[in-house]
């Protein structure tokens, strides 16, 4: 059961271009949005992430649009770049009993044509 | 100064070996992982530890044993190894508090294949 859904599984975007890459998610109790970038022959790396009290966060190119009520939040990258071609991961975070745990979505696979 | 770091980087080994991947960190975390990443990228969260403590232990295979000698290290010993343990696995640390959610800083990987 995939309780983060990622979609689409591979997106090509052309320079310039906005990418955007959508998940949803049921668990009401989930309280951190993050997205992480991996970039070939790579561990993760947190791209940027948010809190379900504000409904848009950006950080440069990268921003993040939530919608608490439709239970969705989804990583828009403006002007995209060809340094951009990665790996993205969407993740949720809740509370598990005296510990965290993290659900990750399924990840798209980004190209930004030249 | 690396931060997350994993020895071996590629591990190639035949069918039925025992083998070991080691990670350790030096950012002062209390929380360490193990995950698997198959072909398809998709990440499995394996094990947890916290504080030398066992906090999430997904459904592996008992072939797959972490140890945690402090909270700086944990590694992954893996028992009769098997065509699909081939993957990358990935350490990866962090604070961890129920409260709050924290960043987690991954090692570079061990792209393992098994013949």
């Amino acid at each position: 059961q995939q309780q983060v859904k990622q979609s689409p599984q591979s997106l090509i975007v052309q320079k310039g271009g906005i990418s955007i890459i959508n998940c949803a998610y049921e668990n009401t109790a989930f309280d951190y949005f993050p997205w992480y970038q991996q970039f070939p022959g790579k561990g993760p790396a947190l791209l940027i992430a948010i809190r379900p009290d504000v409904s848009e966060k950006k950080e440069g190119r990268f921003t993040i649009s939530f919608n608490k009520s439709a239970k969705q939040f989804s990583l828009h990258i403006m002007d995209s770049q060809p340094g951009d071609s990665a790996t993205y991961f969407c993740a949720a975070s809740t509370q598990a009993g005296n510990n965290r745990k993290l659900i990750w979505g399924l990840g798209t696979s980004l190209a930004v044509n030249p | 100064d690396t931060a997350v770091s994993q020895t071996p980087k590629y591990l190639v080994t035949q069918m039925g070996n025992d083998k070991s991947i080691k990670c350790e960190q030096n950012l002062g975390h209390d929380t360490m992982y193990w995950y698997k990443q198959d072909s398809k990228k998709f990440l499995k969260i394996m094990f947890s530890y916290n504080n030398k403590e066992l906090i999430i232990n997904e459904t592996v295979p008992n072939r797959f044993s972490p140890k945690s000698p402090d909270k700086a290290h944990l590694n992954l010993h893996i028992n009769s190894l098997e065509l699909g343990d081939s993957a990358v696995y990935f350490c990866a640390s962090s604070f961890e508090s129920r409260l709050v959610a924290y960043e987690q800083y991954f090692g570079p990987g061990t792209r393992l294949t098994v013949t």
